[in-house]
C-alpha cells in the first residue's frame, strides 16, 4: 500500500465547478505539501501545510493531522487549473524524505 | 539563481550511453532530492543529499545510478549503461533543511533513451 493516496485519480468538470482532491497518508509527517503540474514536467509548490488551512486565490487546503487526511479545493474552476495536482508529504522521521501521492489529474471544460 | 535549476532541459541519448544529470539547487539549501517520474506517475524517490552526504539513497534502482554532491551545492545524477526503462522526467527538489521547510522543484530533465 502506498503511504500516500490521492482521490481522485482523474476529474473532469466544467468551468465554475467547486473541485476537491483527497490525499490520506499513512505515515507521521512534519508537513504536506500541494503540487501543480502542467504538460511539460515543471512542478510549482502551491501550499505547505502542518495544521489548519491555507488559502490562497481560489485554492484552498486543509490539513486534519489526527485523521492523517489533506484536501485541496478549488472554487469557480477554469480551464487554466487542468494540471496534475500532488500530494506529498514530508515524513517525520530521521530520513526526512519527501514522498509523493500519484497525482490527480484535473481537466476543466469551457 | 532565483530557484532550483536543472540541465539540460532534455536529453535524448542512445541506448547503452553514460548520463549526468545536473542540479542547481537554491543557495544555501543544505537538503537536496533527486526523483524520477515516468509518465502518468507520481515522482519516485531516487536519494536525498543532506550536504555533502547522501542521507538516504534506497530509491536508486541499481547500481548503474548514482548521485554526487561533492561540495553541498550542485548535484549530479549520473546513469550508466542506459536502458529504454530509464527514459523519464528527472526531478530535482531542494529545501533549507529537515522537517518544516518548504521544499522547491526544479523543472526536470526529460530523458529519453532510444
Amino acid at each position: 500500500k502506498n503511504e500516500v493516496e490521492q482521490s481522485p485519480q482523474n476529474l473532469t468538470a466544467q468551468e465554475g465547478e467547486f473541485i476537491t482532491i483527497n490525499c490520506s497518508y499513512s505515515v507521521g509527517i512534519s508537513a504536506l505539501h500541494w503540487l501543480q503540474q502542467h504538460p511539460g514536467g515543471g512542478i510549482v509548490s502551491l501550499f505547505m501545510l502542518s495544521s489548519g488551512k491555507k488559502k490562497h486565490g481560489r485554492l484552498i487546503a486543509t490539513i486534519n493531522i489526527q485523521e492523517k487526511h489533506s484536501s485541496l479545493h478549488i472554487t469557480a474552476s477554469h480551464p487554466r487549473d487542468s494540471a496534475v495536482y500532488i500530494c506529498a508529504v514530508r515524513r517525520m522521521n530521521r530520513d526526512d524524505k519527501i514522498i509523493f501521492g500519484k497525482g490527480t489529474r484535473l481537466h476543466i471544460l469551457p | 539563481g532565483a530557484g532550483v535549476s536543472q540541465t539540460p532541459s532534455n536529453k535524448v541519448t542512445e541506448k547503452g550511453k553514460y548520463v549526468e544529470l545536473r542540479c542547481d539547487p537554491i543557495s544555501g539549501h543544505t537538503a537536496l532530492y533527486w526523483y524520477r517520474q515516468s509518465l502518468g506517475q507520481g515522482p519516485e524517490f531516487l536519494i536525498y543529499f543532506q550536504g555533502t552526504g547522501a542521507a538516504d539513497d534506497s530509491g536508486l534502482p541499481n547500481d548503474r545510478f548514482f548521485a554526487v554532491r561533492p561540495e553541498g551545492s550542485v548535484s549530479t545524477l549520473k546513469i550508466q549503461r542506459t536502458e529504454r526503462g530509464d527514459s523519464a522526467v528527472y526531478l530535482c527538489a531542494s529545501s533549507l533543511g529537515r522537517d518544516n521547510t518548504e521544499a522547491f522543484f526544479g523543472q526536470g530533465t526529460r530523458l529519453t533513451v532510444v
